[in-house]
């Protein structure tokens, strides 16, 4: 139990339907972050909020949205996907936005777009 | 572009080896280094955060050591059990926020 679940475990969907990850973190951080981890490469940064507040959007395209209501809820909103969108996304948290602060993960949400 | 490289991708040894492997990464504005393990259908689980250098950190029978001014951190394991087979993944903050870079791990399977 490491304080950050993630829901669902698996996802399958088309490319044409709407779906949301969720995330929530019990440990009193102020920043969570979203992470895809691609078959063979490294995990990658997606959204990054602290204090509720996005501070970073790597580049990711629009179809991906995400959402940050509280410093303990971090949603990801999935919509018109493409197969290459498969992939497992990881939530993450810490403490505060610091690099010198270890991350604590959720074990993730298996996506497959069909 | 930061680039953090881990090496080997993957290594397989029996049960009791002590083992060990290589994350580098740009020496230049060093902040911190991050170590973390990851086992199969689990999270990622930090081990260390190393922030000095020549820092040696233990957690158990897992060692690290850093090297800021040459960029790299070596991770041991001693007397390998098969509960250590996962992938070691290390990683390098941006600009020293919480946005980290990851190498690609490397994937450790011990065998009983």
């Amino acid at each position: 139990e490491t304080g950050v679940t993630q829901t669902p475990r698996h996802l399958v969907m088309g490319m044409t339907n709407k779906k949301s990850l969720k995330c929530e973190q019990h440990l009193g951080h102020n920043a969570m972050y979203w992470y895809k981890q691609s078959a063979k490469k490294p995990l990658e940064l997606m959204f990054v909020y602290n204090f509720k507040e996005q501070t970073e959007n790597n580049s990711v395209p629009s179809r991906f949205s995400p959402e940050c209501p509280n410093s303990s809820h971090l949603f990801l909103h999935l919509h018109t996907l493409q197969p290459e969108d498969s992939a497992l996304y990881l939530c993450a948290s810490s403490q505060d936005f610091q690099g010198n602060q270890p991350q604590h993960f959720g074990d993730g949400t298996r996506l497959s777009i069909l | 572009i930061l680039n953090v490289e881990q090496s080997p991708q993957s290594l397989h040894v029996q049960e009791g080896d002590s083992t060990n492997f290589t994350c580098s990464f740009p020496s230049s504005n060093f902040y911190a280094l991050h170590w973390y393990r990851w086992e199969t259908a689990k999270s990622p689980e930090a081990l260390f955060v190393m922030t000095l250098n020549g820092d040696e950190k233990k957690k158990g029978r897992i060692s690290a050591t850093l090297n800021t001014k040459e960029g790299y951190s070596y991770l041991y394991i001693k007397g390998s059990q098969p509960e250590d087979s996962a992938t070691y993944l290390c990683a390098f903050p941006y600009n020293q926020g919480g946005k980290l870079i990851f190498g690609q791990g490397t994937e450790l399977s011990v065998k009983p």
